[in-house]
C-alpha cells in the first residue's frame, strides 16, 4: 500500500484566498483524522470521519474551516477565506479502527498564508 | 480533556549517550502510543502499549508503560544521529473511540 497521500505537499497562498488541502486514506481503513501542527500549539485534531461520516469536529477553529469526505478513499480540508494565522502543517492520518488505534499518517501539507 | 505532559521538551546530547524521555498524565489509558517525527514528515508509529508495566524493545529503543496506565517512557541506548527527531507520545481510552490523545513531543538532536 502506498500509504495516506497528501495533496499538495506546499501551498503558499495570499490572505483571503481559499485554500483546499487533499487526502487519500490507506485502503481500507474506516477512520480519517486532520490535524494541524505549529511550533506554538503541538499537534491539534481538527476533525475526524468514521465511514465518510463526521464524527467530532469540535477542534476545527472556525467557521472558515470545512472538511469533507464524499468517498471511503478522498477527503478535503478547505480553508476560506485563508489568514496568516492558519499557517501551519496539515496533517491526515486514517486508522483500521481495530485493536489499538494505530494512526498512520500522510507527509502533510505546509501551508503558508501571506 | 485528558492531557498527556512530555518531558524534556528538548534535548540535545552527544551520539553514544543514553537518555529517556517521559510521558505524563493524570488520566487512565487503555493504550499508549510513541511516534517519531521526522522533519518534513508525518509521524511514524514506534510501538504500541496496552498492559500495565508492559516494556518493549525495539533495537536500542525500551518502551514501558506504567503499572497504572497513567504514563510512559521512552529509553534510547547509545543514541545515534539518525534518533534525531521529534518524539510524540499519545493515548486513547475505551471512552474516546479512535481519537487520540497526543502530548507536545520532545524534540531530540542527537550531535555527532
Amino acid at each position: 500500500d502506498a500509504g495516506v497521500i497528501q495533496s499538495p505537499r506546499h501551498e503558499v497562498t495570499e490572505m483571503g484566498q481559499e485554500v483546499t488541502l487533499r487526502c487519500k486514506p490507506i485502503s481500507g481503513h474506516d477512520y480519517l483524522f486532520w490535524y494541524r501542527q505549529t511550533m506554538m500549539r503541538g499537534l491539534e485534531l481538527l476533525i475526524y470521519f468514521n465511514n465518510n461520516v463526521p464524527i467530532d469536529d469540535s477542534g476545527m477553529p472556525e467557521d472558515r474551516f470545512s472538511a469533507k469526505m464524499p468517498n471511503a478513499s478522498f477527503s478535503t480540508l478547505k480553508i476560506q477565506p485563508s489568514e496568516p494565522r492558519d499557517s501551519a502543517v496539515y496533517f491526515c492520518a486514517s486508522s483500521s479502527g481495530t485493536g489499538t488505534y494505530e494512526q498512520y499518517f500522510g507527509p502533510g501539507t505546509r501551508l503558508t498564508v501571506t | 480533556t485528558q492531557l498527556l505532559e512530555q518531558s524534556p521538551q528538548f534535548l540535545s546530547i552527544q551520539e553514544g549517550e543514553n537518555l529517556t524521555v517521559y510521558c505524563n498524565s493524570s488520566s487512565v489509558f487503555s493504550s499508549l502510543q510513541w511516534y517519531r517525527q521526522e522533519p518534513g514528515e508525518g509521524p511514524v508509529l514506534l510501538v504500541t502499549v496496552v498492559t500495565g508495566g508492559e516494556v518493549k524493545k525495539l533495537k536500542r529503543l525500551t518502551f514501558q508503560f506504567g503499572d497504572a496506565r497513567k504514563d510512559s517512557s521512552l529509553h534510547i541506548t547509545a543514541a545515534q544521529p539518525g534518533d534525531t527527531g521529534l518524539y510524540l507520545c499519545a493515548a486513547t481510552n475505551n471512552n474516546a473511540g479512535n481519537m487520540l490523545t497526543f502530548g507536545g513531543g520532545t524534540r531530540l538532536m542527537v550531535k555527532p
